[in-house]
């Protein structure tokens, strides 16, 4: 079955730096991926979403990109802010039916 | 629009007893409903996929006769921990698809506590 590896586990930054999440997954019949922020305590809320026909997605200061040939995909947050400080999952799908992998996770702290 | 609830938000049962959560599509039709797991600072590990009418698919190393997991209507699936142990203490979320989205939309969770 579909693996997704997340990396790194923490990652801590400068308030206004950038931050970049790595995914890596195992099933090339994947063809979609989407990113979770999860605060303390409360629901993965969809922050952003790929899918496999599209290299790259831009949403404000979030950015996805997606290498369908490495079988990876990347988060990006541009000019961090406090309120970027929680945990990140990054998943995979076949298919619209099909049930999302989740990968490990990434606590970010964004540093004052 | 696409909200999904969990009740109870929280519960506390004693080790033996069985408990039950509901999760409910609250404006849309869910063809398929998902139960996941998470412990303390870890992943959502996901134990079952329901679909309407039909029995649910376990993920390999989950209990089917002890998760029960009932999706009796388009709108509401059911999850009952049965004689729980301490070792069930979780925060167990589900989540819901239509037939036509990719994305999952995520009730509020559901803290359980075995003492």
């Amino acid at each position: 079955g579909e693996n997704v590896e997340q990396h790194p586990s923490t990652l801590s930054v400068q308030e206004g730096d950038s931050a970049v999440i790595k995914c890596t997954y195992s099933d090339s019949a994947s063809n979609y991926f989407p990113w979770y922020k999860q605060e303390l305590g409360k629901r993965p809320q969809l922050i952003i979403d790929i899918r496999s026909n599209v290299g790259e997605k831009k949403d404000q200061r979030i950015a996805v990109t997606l290498n369908k040939t490495a079988k990876h995909f990347s988060l990006h947050i541009t000019e961090t802010q406090p309120e970027d400080s929680a945990v990140y999952f990054c998943a995979a799908s076949l298919s619209r039916a099909s049930k999302i992998i989740f990968g490990s996770g990434t606590r970010l702290s964004i540093r004052p | 629009g696409a909200v999904v609830s969990q009740h109870p938000s929280w519960v506390i049962c004693k080790s033996g007893t069985s408990v039950k959560i509901e999760c409910r599509s609250l404006d849309f039709q869910a063809t398929t409903m998902f139960w996941y797991r998470q412990f303390p600072k870890q992943s959502l590990m996901l134990m079952a996929t329901s679909n309407e009418g039909s029995k649910a698919t376990y993920e390999q190393g989950v209990e089917k006769d002890k998760f029960l997991i009932n999706h009796a209507s388009l709108t509401l699936s059911t999850l009952t921990v049965t004689s729980a142990h301490p070792e069930d203490s979780s925060f167990y979320i589900c989540s819901a698809r239509t037939g036509t989205s990719y994305e999952q939309y995520f009730g509020p969770g559901t803290r359980l506590t075995v003492t």
